[in-house]
């Protein structure tokens, strides 16, 4: 079965510093990864993803995220931290057997930045 | 403008009681998903939808049904509700396997 971990329920980092919020995953085949953010009371924003190709991906609002296959990670990451950055961040993986006509998205359970003025 | 929406936002209703959860999109994706959010559980899958009459259940299906008549719409039902249901619900929607698009969320209490 596919699982994701997000080993930290919280991030601190001040404004302007870089930030990194972990992710790690199982699944059984080549995944699709996947990183989305919920500000309070809204939905689920898409924020980037990993299909195939480059390891580094780029995304939304100046976030980035790495792919790195050996060690079963899809760490998100940002340069410089906005105040406005401050939200719930998901990452979530498609199990691989989509293409048999069977699919899941498993999330995990989140991890709350908070990033400090 | 490309959406996904949900009825009620939400809801405060009585164990047993019936309730339908509607959900709604305009960009003609085949697959649809419904979710709901717990406190230190992140967003589990109830049921997906690969297209119109398939239906196929999640990780946590008990006590939900869904129905996929038309493409646009994806209803989430409770039949009986029970205070264990409470929780913050999603609707989604996604072309095949590509990047899901999700609703505002619907807050359902249970008493």
């Amino acid at each position: 079965a596919q699982s994701v971990a997000q080993p930290e329920d919280q991030v601190n980092v001040a404004e302007g510093n870089p930030l990194t919020v972990k992710c790690t995953y199982s699944v059984s085949g080549n995944p699709y990864l996947f990183w989305y953010v919920q500000y309070p009371n809204r939905g689920l924003q898409f924020l980037l993803k990993y299909i195939t190709g480059d390891n580094l991906v780029k995304g939304s609002y100046g976030f980035e995220a790495e792919f790195n296959k050996s060690q079963t990670s899809f760490h998100l990451k940002k340069p410089s931290a906005l105040v406005s950055d401050s939200a719930l961040y998901f990452c979530a993986v498609r199990d691989p057997g989509w293409d048999s006509g069977y699919s899941t998205l498993t999330f995990g359970k989140g991890t709350m930045l908070l990033v400090s003025p | 403008e490309a959406q996904v929406t949900q009825n009620p936002r939400y809801l405060i209703t009585v164990t047993g009681k019936k309730l339908t959860v509607t959900c709604s999109q305009n960009m003609n994706h085949e697959y649809m998903s419904w979710y709901r959010q717990d406190p230190g559980l992140g967003l589990r899958q109830i049921y997906y939808s690969m297209n119109v009459e398939v239906t196929d259940k999640g990780d946590v299906p008990e006590g939900y049904k869904v129905s996929r008549k038309e493409k646009r719409n994806f209803p989430l039902i409770l039949e009986s509700p029970s205070p264990n249901q409470t929780s913050l619900y999603f609707c989604a929607s996604s072309r095949g396997g590509d990047t899901q698009y999700f609703g505002p969320g619907t807050r359902l209490t249970v008493l």
